[in-house]
């Protein structure tokens, strides 16, 4: 697959149990963060987006938590599936300039779902 | 609604030769950006169109690499010649938000995997 020769970060988990993957970003004034997940072969998917304004967001079975003091994120997957065995990406929208943003991603963690 | 969808999956080339990659945001998407995977890196800004203008191209790495959108529909991602070096996963992806909104979301296509021999 395509993450031949990136070695990435791996979480393996329980099925039933809960993930947590972290993230840290680099830029103080990024005010928008996003989670994505990729299955092999895949693009990224958006899961859940946070603003720089807030520190939780809850989604189904998801929840994002912000630390803009220690510039970190964290994705929290509740009651984990087979289904979520994929690589996830944290990702910052950094403004670029002439009004507008990009994407800047983090490495990404391999979650892996024990059965 | 269909996706992002970007065409051809997977291309392999020998070094030299040209290759063009395209990609067909999703309908009503104004915004639509180009990024790469390079084996054993992260995931890096290419460039950003807002309809056929291009906002941002400073992620291009170089004037082997040439981007189009004409008529703000589909763009096109044409490198010529190929090196080596740009071997990877090509992303695009759309969005739909007016410009200067940091919040807009970006929606991936399944990327092209470029293999240059």
């Amino acid at each position: 697959g395509e993450s031949v020769g990136l070695h990435l970060p791996t979480l393996s988990v329980q099925e039933g149990d809960n993930s947590i993957i972290n993230c840290a970003y680099s830029n103080s004034a990024s005010d928008y963060f996003i989670w994505y997940k990729q299955e092999s072969g895949k693009g990224p998917q958006f899961i859940i987006d946070i603003r720089s304004n807030m520190d939780k967001r809850q989604g189904q079975r998801v929840t994002v938590l912000l630390n803009k003091t220690v510039k970190h994120l964290s994705l929290q997957i509740a009651a984990t599936q087979p289904g979520d065995s994929a690589v996830y990406f944290c990702a910052e929208n950094i403004y670029s300039g002439a009004g507008s943003y990009q994407l800047t991603f983090g490495k990404g963690t391999k979650l892996s779902v024990i059965p | 609604e269909a996706g992002v969808t970007q065409f051809p999956s997977h291309s392999v080339i020998e070094k030299g030769q040209t290759v063009t990659l395209r990609c067909d945001p999703i309908s009503g998407h104004d915004n639509l950006y180009w990024y790469r995977r390079v084996m054993g890196k992260e995931i890096k800004f290419l460039l950003h169109f807002v309809k056929e203008s291009k906002q941002d191209e400073s992620g291009m790495p170089n004037n082997r690499f040439l981007a189009e959108r004409t008529g703000g529909t589909y763009s096109t991602l044409k490198v010529q010649p190929a090196e080596l070096e740009d071997s990877g996963v090509y992303f695009c992806a759309s969005s739909q938000l007016l410009l200067g909104y940091s919040t807009d979301t970006q929606y991936f296509g399944p990327g092209t995997r470029l293999t240059v021999l």
